[in-house]
């Protein structure tokens, strides 16, 4: 089955600089990554995906990359701010209409004031 | 309104007691889940559901069971709760995007302690 890892599993930064989060995973059939932001006392919430015929997506302050062939994909979060320390999650699925999601084990990411 | 909701939000028990952890939804998605959070693990998946009648064993199913009563609501039983049991368990729920279901979105947690 899928494999995924994610690093770094901790990460400051402080404000106004960037944070890059990585991945890797092992089934060449995935096809779909999507990112999960966890807030203290909440549930998971997807923040940004990326299926694999595009290279890198982009959303204001956040984007992602995907490097098939090295089976890895980032997240990188630009100019940050308090509001982005969380917990975030990368993830893999694979296949057309019976897939699941394997989750990295997170990156808590703190913005250091 | 919340859209995935879990009961009970927290719940002390001991070791050998039946629990059952409920899991709604008003999106009128068909497809849930149940995952189990540890410290530095991630989420593993338990079970989930592609509908009413079709239920899959996940990566950690041993000690556990579901039922899915109706396509709104999944829960998740622990017939004989053990210590090891302790985590944070969500629920989670997807719908068809185009060809494939893709995006889960995910309940508040129900933080679970085995005594």
């Amino acid at each position: 089955g899928e494999n995924v890892e994610q690093h770094p599993s901790t990460l400051s930064v402080q404000e106004g600089d960037s944070a890059v989060i990585k991945c890797t995973y092992s089934d060449s059939a995935s096809n779909y990554f999507p990112w999960y932001k966890q807030e203290l006392g909440k549930g998971p919430q997807l923040i940004i995906d990326i299926r694999s015929n595009v290279g890198e997506k982009k959303d204001q302050r956040i984007a992602v990359t995907l490097n098939k062939t090295a089976k890895h994909f980032s997240l990188h979060i630009t100019e940050t701010q308090p509001e982005d320390s969380a917990v975030y999650f990368c993830a893999a699925s694979s296949g057309f209409g019976n897939e699941k999601l394997t989750f990295g084990t997170g990156t808590r990411l703190t913005i250091i004031p | 309104d919340a859209d995935v909701t879990q009961t009970p939000r927290n719940r002390i028990t001991k070791t050998g007691k039946r629990i059952m952890l409920e899991c709604s939804q008003t999106k009128g998605h068909d497809r849930m889940y149940w995952y189990r959070q540890d410290p530095g693990l991630g989420l593993q998946l338990i079970y989930y559901s592609f509908d009413v009648k079709d239920i899959n064993k996940g990566e950690i199913s041993d000690g556990y069971s579901v039922s899915r009563q109706a396509q709104a609501k999944f829960s998740l039983s622990l017939e004989s709760a053990i210590p090891n049991q302790t985590a944070l368990y969500f629920c989670a729920t997807s719908d068809k995007q185009g060809a494939s279901y893709n995006e889960q979105f995910f309940g508040p947690g129900t933080r679970l302690t085995v005594l």
